[in-house]
């Protein structure tokens, strides 16, 4: 099945400064790819997706890069803000079939934004 | 979000006793899933359904049971809890047509003793 990595597992970085996010993922059928952001005791909301089919996405601060031949994909932030600490989860999805629709997710990491 | 809900939303309860985790969601979603999530492990899926009367094991399913007679319930049974099924669990919910995102109630944190 599908394993999905995130590397590290905590990330710091200085207000204002930009940060980025890597996982990988070992199937190659794998064609979406969602980003979630859980704040300290709240649920994990979705905050950007990318399709295989798509190389990059953005909205606003955030931006997601999708690299199929390598099987890692990124998640941007610019700008960082307090409110960006939290824990973030990558995951990945193979195209549904029949009453298969699962989402692997990926351990999480923790960023920190320095004020 | 909020049509998603979880039930209770904190819970204690005693090694070997048996706990239901209630789901609903108000949106008439197909898919439902049930994950845990526990420090260093992400969110593990236990099981999911894609729709009333069909559901799946996921990643971790073992001492775990679900059933889904209605669209809008999706509850887990915890047959005979053990302390290593102390943990936060989630809910979430995706529509059939309309995307694939996945939309998570607020968790059941629960304890067992």
């Amino acid at each position: 099945g599908e394993n999905v990595e995130q590397h590290p597992s905590t990330l710091s970085v200085q207000e204002g400064d930009s940060a980025v996010i890597k996982c990988t993922y070992s199937d190659s059928a794998s064609n979406y790819f969602p980003w979630y952001k859980q704040e300290l005791g709240k649920r994990p909301q979705l905050i950007i997706d990318i399709r295989s089919n798509v190389g990059e996405k953005k909205d606003q601060r955030i931006a997601v890069t999708l690299n199929k031949t390598a099987k890692h994909f990124s998640l941007h932030i610019t700008e960082t803000q307090p409110e960006d600490s939290a824990v973030y989860f990558c995951a990945a999805s193979i195209p549904p079939t029949g009453a298969n629709s699962k989402l692997t997710f990926g351990k999480g990491i923790t960023l920190s934004v320095r004020p | 979000d909020a049509g998603i809900t979880q039930s209770p939303r904190y819970k204690i309860t005693e090694t070997g006793r048996q706990v239901t985790l209630m789901c609903h969601q108000t949106w008439s979603h197909s898919y439902m899933f049930w994950y845990r999530q526990d420090l260093g492990h992400g969110l593990r899926l236990i099981y999911y359904s894609a729709a009333a009367d069909i559901t799946d094991k996921g990643e971790v399913p073992d001492g775990y049971v679900v059933s889904r007679s209605k669209t809008e319930n999706f509850p887990l049974t915890l047959e005979s809890a053990t302390r290593s099924q102390t943990s936060v669990y989630f809910c979430a919910s995706r529509d059939l047509t309309t995307g694939r995102t996945q939309y998570f109630g607020p968790g059941t944190r629960l304890t067992v003793l």
